[in-house]
């Protein structure tokens, strides 16, 4: 299957500081990724929509101008977290959506644990 | 409202077969069953989907009743690194259709 890559896969950072996470699809092109959150023992949940050459599309109750998302080229879309506080600790997830004729596949990146102190 | 209704924890030996279902009553005509797992720490990981048909792959095979409300996924011989929480999103599959989460089944391989 296709394969996605995070960086990085950990961060540990101070409270007020923003932190950038980067996510590529290394093997195929992807107008559209997705950016999740994961809490522990709970599932994952769908943060926004990122699509290559225009704004991301937020999911309801996620502020945008928290969570920065750029999608400037077809293999990289980036979420910047800004301003982090404790609460925003969290496992953060990407995939990349691939078109096909028998509908569309997602293929998710390893994640990247964000720690904020 | 939640698409599918999974059972919320399995046991399997190592081995044996693992058949997890899932229930999908409200399915429309235009709507695949997609198959995703989560180990412990990982992103989750695609693993089949279909639409009417069963299918098959290298790493599992995929049963959807013939009125579509119900599939089983199969892992034909688990191992201890099958272990995971699975998955079952019924979506149009489309660029306007979202992955949505539910719960899904923790499945447990014992050895």
């Amino acid at each position: 299957g296709a394969v996605v890559s995070q960086h990085p896969s950990r961060v540990i950072c101070k409270s007020g500081t923003s932190v950038k996470i980067e996510c590529r699809s290394l093997d195929f092109q992807a107008t559209t990724m997705f950016w999740y959150r994961q809490f522990p023992k709970k599932s994952l949940m769908l943060m926004a929509t990122s699509n290559e050459g225009s704004k991301a599309t937020y999911e309801q109750g996620v502020e945008k101008d928290k969570f920065l998302i750029n999608h400037a080229s077809l293999t990289l879309s980036t979420l910047t977290v800004t301003s982090a506080h404790p609460e925003d600790s969290s496992f953060y997830i990407c995939s990349a959506r691939v078109s096909a004729g028998g509908g569309d596949t997602q293929y998710f990146g390893p994640g990247t644990r964000l720690t904020v102190l | 409202d939640a698409k599918t209704t999974q059972p919320p924890s399995m046991d399997c030996a190592e081995g044996r077969a693992a058949n997890l279902p899932c229930n999908h009553s409200t399915i429309s005509g235009n709507e695949y069953v997609y198959w995703y797992r989560q180990i412990h720490s990982q992103g989750p990981q695609y693993i089949i989907h279909g639409l009417k048909n069963n299918e098959t792959n290298e790493m599992a095979s995929l049963i959807i009743t013939e009125d579509r409300k119900s599939s089983t996924l199969i892992l034909p011989h688990a191992t201890l690194r099958d272990t995971a929480v699975y998955y079952c999103i019924v979506r149009v599959g489309n660029r306007d259709d979202k992955i949505i989460f539910g719960k899904g089944t923790r499945l447990h391989i014992l050895p």
